[in-house]
């Protein structure tokens, strides 16, 4: 079993949409919960960090944790052509003391006109 | 832009030789990682620097790997006798409070 699943998609989503995606993770004790977008053959570029559980709003984007389920997601509402990339849970390893990201295979987002 | 360079962004390569790579963190940033990623896979760790002390290695940096950090500024990743599986992205990220920034990464090809 992975430490940290997503679907693996693609997520095909019409523009203007809400896009959903789905995040579960297996450290039980993990604290910091990051979203990244990374675009075909480019570095990943963090969007969304979460560290308690509830929502998290930021512009188009919404981040929910729920430590209990074990399950962390991100909305991207009023989906754009510009949001198709893909997007990496990444969750951090309990008792590490360094801090290293564990990153889930990603979600491939496609956007279409 | 995080700030963080990396060269060079593209490396093609035979099997067998040597490889280096260049990590330029913001000056400041004094926690360092190094990270891998293969094609639909996301990134996994390498190895954790803070400062100049390496002070984690994960079991994917087999003995063909090296990193360093002198005087914690700027890091180098080198493989030795490289390898057709060692062929992906490598990735440099420096921290920020409880964020990781990622440099733009060095794409390796090993023919």
């Amino acid at each position: 079993q992975k430490e940290v699943e997503q679907n693996s998609g693609p997520l095909s989503v019409p523009e203007g949409a809400i896009a959903s995606l789905n995040c579960t993770y297996s450290d039980r004790g993990s604290q910091s919960f990051f979203w990244y977008r990374q675009y075909s053959g480019k570095s990943p570029e963090l969007i969304m960090s979460i560290y308690s559980n509830g929502d998290k709003e930021d512009g188009r984007f919404t981040a929910q944790l729920n430590k209990a389920s074990q399950y962390v997601s991100l909305l991207i509402r009023d989906s754009q052509p510009s949001d198709s990339a893909t997007y990496l849970c990444a969750v951090t390893v309990a008792g590490d003391s360094w801090g290293k990201l564990q990153f889930g295979a990603g979600t491939q987002v496609v956007v279409t006109p | 832009d995080t700030g963080v360079s990396q060269n060079p962004r593209h490396k093609i390569t035979k099997r067998g030789q040597n490889v280096t790579f260049r990590c330029d963190p913001i000056s400041e940033h004094n926690r360092l990682y190094w990270y891998r990623q293969t094609l639909g896979q996301g990134p996994e760790f390498l190895t954790y620097f803070q400062n100049e002390a390496q002070l984690e290695k994960s079991r994917l940096l087999s003995d063909r790997f090296s990193a360093e950090r002198p005087k914690g500024s700027f890091s180098t990743l080198e493989i030795q006798r490289t390898e057709q599986g060692d062929s992906a992205m490598y990735l440099c990220a420096t921290r920020v409070r409880e964020t990781q920034y990622f440099g733009p990464g060095t794409r390796l090809l090993v023919l």
